[in-house]
């Protein structure tokens, strides 16, 4: 069975430093990976995606993240935080090789300190 | 535009009523879905249609029933509630023949029994 977890509930970070919200994954197949951002009483928005290819994905506002097979990690990066990042982060995987829904990890909450 | 949009926004209700939540997708999507965000904000999906058929039902109770009557719009209507139906509702659309596409979502329906 397919799975993702955030391990960390919330990640506090400086303006202007750099940030990371870590996920790990599971799947019996290929996965394909989601980062989605929800802001406060506003549906989830895409940010970026890994099917296949670079294992460094760049996305929206400034978002990347990397895929790591090995450590079977799909973490998300910015190098330098805005406080408007400050929001909900979610993880998610499909496991590529079935026809199947795609799961949501529990959510990271990240904050940017001014 | 609105590209996915859900109504109500809010709805409260006292126990035992039946309620519906409509929602509609203007991207010309084939697949939508209904997602259920609880008060930590776990998201779990609930079902998922392709071009009017069922395709995803999770375990739901019976009290709830999706309706779609064409693939731009994806109903939810739900009888008899009850307390722990207190949540934030979702609805959702990707294009289905890209297992890697993103899910769009709307900006949810915010449920409250009383």
């Amino acid at each position: 069975a397919q799975s993702v977890a955030q391990p960390e509930d919330q990640v506090n970070v400086a303006e202007g430093n750099p940030l990371t919200v870590k996920c790990t994954y599971s799947v019996s197949g290929n996965p394909y990976l989601f980062w989605y951002v929800q802001y406060p009483n506003r549906g989830l928005q895409f940010l970026l995606k890994y099917i296949t290819g670079d294992n460094l994905v760049k996305g929206s506002y400034g978002f990347e993240a990397e895929f790591n097979k090995s450590q079977t990690s799909f973490h998300l990066k910015k190098p330098s935080a805005l406080v408007s990042d400050s929001a909900l982060y979610f993880c998610a995987v499909r496991d590529g090789n079935r026809d199947d829904k795609i799961i949501f990890g529990k959510g990271t909450r990240l904050h940017i300190l001014p | 535009d609105t590209a996915v949009s859900q109504t109500p926004k809010y709805l409260v209700t006292q126990m035992g009523n039946d309620k519906s939540i409509k929602c509609e997708q203007n991207l010309g999507h084939d697949t939508m879905y209904w997602y259920k965000q609880d008060s930590k904000k776990f998201l779990k999906i609930m079902f998922s249609y392709n071009n009017k058929e069922l395709i995803i039902n999770e375990t739901v109770p019976n009290r709830f029933s999706p309706k779609s009557p064409d693939k731009a719009h994806l109903n939810l209507h739900i009888n008899s509630l009850e307390l722990g139906d207190s949540a934030v509702y979702f609805c959702a659309s990707s294009q289905y023949r890209g297992f890697n596409q993103p899910q769009h979502f709307g900006d949810g329906t915010r449920l409250s029994i009383l």
